[in-house]
């Protein structure tokens, strides 16, 4: 099936630990994205990535780290999770085009809960 | 900057009935996208519809519709003949084209459609 996927859909970890989430898109887009939605589903965008490069990285703690070893996959990594890091965490993937975007195409999130 | 504001944290209506669920948003840019998107219990972002800013003619999918008023920069989706599966959370989200290229949603509303 064409889609994004990541895993793990749930994480459950304590504080202090590092962990990281997956994400990979078999659409052909060339941007991929990580938002935030917190307990009171309101989504935020964390990161951008377009065919690799960095473009957007908005005032997220330096705990957190994207990578993206190639343009169909956007990982996440954090640092020393924080009881605040607790929220459900979206990839996204979307085709850039000169006139705008046909929209994003959301993974199916990974709810993180940090105790 | 680019804002999003969905003014009915929740809505609730009789099955078979039309419901509207309000957005307004504000960018000075004139070349953009306005999208809904549902997220049912299962968490899923889901694309209901999708407005080009530059067209004056309303986007329509099925029993979805929207009312797109630009000048006065509002972006209202109108659900007819309301099912059970239409429960979910509801975000009005604007794209731009220029300038942040990024997906900027609103605070969600929750409709719940009884039977």
């Amino acid at each position: 099936d064409t889609a994004v996927s990541q895993t793990p859909k749930y994480l459950v970890t304590q504080m202090g630990n590092d962990k990281s989430i997956k994400c990979e898109q078999n659409l052909g887009h060339d941007t991929m994205y990580w938002y935030k939605q917190d307990s009171k589903k309101f989504l935020k965008i964390m990161f951008s990535y377009n065919n690799k490069e960095l473009i957007i990285n908005e005032t997220v703690p330096n705990r957190f780290s994207p990578k993206s070893p190639d343009k169909a996959h956007l990982n996440l990594h954090i640092n020393s999770l924080e009881l605040g890091d607790s929220a459900v965490y979206f990839c996204a993937s979307s085709q850039i085009l000169r006139q705008g975007s046909y929209g994003y195409t959301f993974g199916s999130g990974t709810r993180l809960t940090v105790v | 900057a680019q804002t999003v504001t969905q003014s009915q944290p929740e809505m609730s209506v009789q099955e078979a009935e039309t419901v509207t669920l309000s957005c307004t948003y504000d960018t000075s840019e004139n070349n953009y996208y306005l999208f809904w998107y549902k997220q049912p219990p299962s968490r899923q972002m889901i694309l209901v519809i999708r407005q080009e800013a530059y067209k004056q003619q309303n986007a329509t999918e099925n029993r979805f519709s929207v009312n797109f008023q630009k000048a006065a920069k509002s972006f209202s989706l109108k659900i007819s003949d309301s099912q059970l599966g239409d429960t979910a959370m509801y975000f009005c989200a604007l794209y731009t084209i220029q300038g942040a290229q990024k997906l900027v949603f609103g605070q969600g509303t929750r409709l719940t459609i009884n039977p």
